[in-house]
């Protein structure tokens, strides 16, 4: 079964303007991952944040993690037309990985 | 270093037809995975390597589908016979184990149509 849930399941911004998913989660995880994936193409790792771990930055990407809330949110600062994309989260379990449905985000130029 | 491909990128089969479908794990990577996209919704999990050996399937939805990954390389996924619920985006990962948190890998998909 399905581990996360990403929340909104679309989400559409102006560019400049910032993003902000999130990701509920059921179990105890290892770490949960984000990914991005642009339209027709594979999925790109984006930033891993480890279950001891409560914010972790990457370049425009801050990722938080609640474990005690079972929940993630990724947030896209300055967004930008190239952040349009479908973007899941992750969470792992000692080497198995679960995915969610999803969020569409498409940021407008 | 190649990263992680899968072939074909598109396939476009009939109802009844069988399609392999082959991935190509970074070198050196003893887990493989398998994941399934059907349109619109999450990404599934269909089952992971460990090297040769089938570590967890329980994602497979059902007997028509066969994974193999002879010799810890390459794995191959068969659908047969194809229905056209089978449609969607799959996915190939690969990672390497190091203290029980991997980032896996993943490759560019290939999306199949069953017509």
């Amino acid at each position: 079964s399905q581990q996360g849930e990403e929340d909104p399941q679309a989400l559409s911004i102006q560019e400049g303007e910032n993003a902000t998913m999130n990701c509920s989660y059921k179990t105890s995880i290892n770490n949960l991952q984000w990914y991005r994936q642009n339209s027709g193409r594979g999925l790109v790792h984006l930033i891993l944040i480890r279950s001891n771990e409560r914010e972790k930055h990457s370049g425009r990407l801050r990722v938080t993690l609640d474990t005690s809330k079972k929940s993630s949110s990724l947030l896209i600062t300055a967004s930008r037309a190239a952040d349009t994309a479908s973007y899941f989260c992750a969470t792992v379990t000692f080497n198995d990985m679960r995915f969610g449905a999803g969020t569409r985000l498409t940021v407008k130029p | 270093e190649a990263g992680v491909t899968q072939f074909p990128s598109h396939s476009v089969i009939e109802k009844g037809q069988t399609v392999t479908l082959r991935c190509d794990p970074i070198s050196g990577h003893d887990n493989l995975y398998w994941y399934r996209r059907v349109m619109g919704k999450e990404i599934k999990f269909l089952l992971h390597f460990v090297k040769e050996s089938k570590q967890d399937e329980s994602g497979m939805p059902n007997n028509r589908f066969l994974a193999e990954r002879t010799g810890g390389t390459y794995s191959t996924l068969k659908v047969q016979p194809a229905e056209l619920e089978d449609s969607g985006v799959y996915f190939c990962a690969s990672s390497q184990v190091q203290g029980g948190v991997a980032e896996q890998f993943f490759g560019p998909g290939t999306r199949l149509t069953v017509l």
